[in-house]
């Protein structure tokens, strides 16, 4: 089973929006609602921002939104901040074998 | 507070055996699933395995099963993994995390497992 793919890096200006992609398959992404992102700064454990496509834990502000349509799935972040500048990744349930399988990473920067 | 704290990680030779800890506190770890994640250096995030409440029930990445053996003991809030012929490759920080629903809610700090001769 391969990673989800996932961009290297993208990059914005603070207050700008930027959007991750996380392409999979109709066996992972594609099948299942289950999708969740996670924040990764550096040193640091990963830390749920998203789950189940578009829900956020409690905690999360608003800025941070997550979508899905067909085998891809999205994480949003609105009003870009310096503290958002970190490595995210995506995640999804794929099934009774494999169970899950995770994104490739994104670099965010704020320049 | 929800604290995951791991422990047992260390510097290893090729082939030896390692078991990694995690300690929960701050929730009823008797009633949620856990799981393991590992993330080499440098590198993306790998799930590993994880077990339901009473261990009835285990799951592994099918590329390792067979060496790792996840495990939990619900009276002293504790999470295990056991890791057999340890390989170059098992280079990597293990995080342990809880399951919410199909979802990782809460992360340990993580414990490095460095396997060199």
């Amino acid at each position: 089973q391969s990673a989800l793919t996932q961009p290297r890096s993208v990059s914005g200006s603070p207050g700008q929006s930027v959007t991750i992609s996380c392409t999979g398959t109709s066996s992972d992404v594609g099948a299942y609602t289950y999708v969740s992102w996670y924040q990764q700064h550096p040193g640091k454990a990963p830390k749920l921002v998203i789950f189940d496509v578009n829900k956020r834990p409690s905690g999360v502000p608003d800025r941070f939104s997550g979508s899905k349509s067909g085998n891809t799935a999205s994480l949003t972040i609105s009003g870009l901040q310096a503290d958002d500048e970190a490595d995210y990744y995506c995640c999804s349930f794929a099934g009774g074998y494999i169970f899950y399988v995770f994104g490739t990473g994104t670099t965010v920067t704020v320049l | 507070e929800v604290q995951l704290v791991e422990s047992g990680g260390g510097l290893v030779q090729p082939g030896g055996s390692l078991r990694l800890s995690c300690t929960a506190s701050g929730f009823d770890f008797n009633s949620y699933w856990m799981t393991w994640v590992r993330q080499a250096p440098g590198m993306g995030l790998e799930w590993v395995a994880n077990i339901n409440p009473d261990a009835s029930d285990r799951s592994y990445v099918p590329s390792l099963k067979g060496r790792f053996t996840i495990s939990r003991d619900n009276a002293r809030n504790s999470l295990y993994l056991q890791i057999n012929g340890l390989r170059d490759e098992d280079t990597a920080i293990y995080y342990c995390a809880r399951h919410y629903n199909w979802n990782f809610d809460y992360w340990g700090q993580g414990a490095l497992v460095t396997v060199s001769s």
